[in-house]
């Protein structure tokens, strides 16, 4: 299947700063890439639906000033936290959708684990 | 709006046997898309298996099938000759095939495989 890679795999910063994560679609164009969220020992939460060349539409509630989100290319998507907070804290994982003809499949990264101290 | 439901938190299975996880969902439309995916440890999202609502044949991939039900709006997961590899939460997933793209997940089933 289609590889989608994430970075940074895990970060620790203090409350207050931003943090940037990275998608990127390696072997193929995604012109929609979603960002989701997961809490420990539950399904994924869709935060936003990220589309290439415009701007991102976000689930309700979920503040897109906190959570900026920028698709500047048809492989690369980004999620700034910004000001994070302890409770920013969680496991942040992005999908790409490749489409065929007749097919259309979402492909995730590996997720980037994120601890605001 | 659509909804998955997983009515099975947990699943256990021996090492070797065959073993079924529940799917069923509700949406009013014809066409959609409907899959499983696989979360081990590492919690790398995996996609085991997609079925087309348009195709009666269910799908097919090595160990895995799925038995699905078009008018009972079930699509259930068989693993066959289980391994302990195949540990891991198992989610549930439709797709429209109208609008926007997004996926509807289940809440999981975590299955364990014992030796």
């Amino acid at each position: 299947g289609a590889v989608v890679s994430q970075h940074p795999s895990r970060v620790i910063c203090k409350s207050g700063t931003s943090v940037k994560i990275e998608c990127r679609s390696l072997d193929f164009q995604a012109t929609t890439m979603f960002w989701y969220r997961q809490f420990p020992k539950q399904s994924l939460m869709l935060m936003a639906t990220s589309n290439e060349g415009s701007k991102a539409t976000y689930e309700q509630g979920v503040e897109k000033d906190k959570f900026l989100i920028n698709h500047a290319s048809l492989t690369l998507s980004t999620l700034t936290v910004t000001s994070a907070h302890p409770e920013d804290s969680s496991f942040y994982i992005c999908s790409a959708i490749q489409r065929a003809i007749g097919q259309e499949t979402q492909y995730f990264g590996p997720g980037t684990r994120l601890l605001v101290l | 709006a659509q909804t998955v439901t997983q009515s099975q938190p947990e699943m256990s299975v021996q090492e070797a046997e065959t073993v079924t996880l529940s799917c069923t969902y509700d949406t009013s439309e014809s066409d959609y898309y409907l899959f499983w995916y696989k979360q081990p440890p590492s919690r790398q999202m995996i996609l085991v298996i997609r079925q087309e609502a348009y195709k009666q044949q269910n799908a097919t991939e090595n160990r895995f099938s799925v038995n699905f039900q078009k008018a009972a709006k079930s699509f259930s997961l068989k693993i066959s000759d289980s391994q302990l590899g195949d540990a891991a939460m198992y989610f549930c997933a439709y797709l429209s095939n109208f609008g926007n793209e997004k996926l509807t997940f289940g809440t999981g089933t975590r299955l364990t495989i014992i030796p």
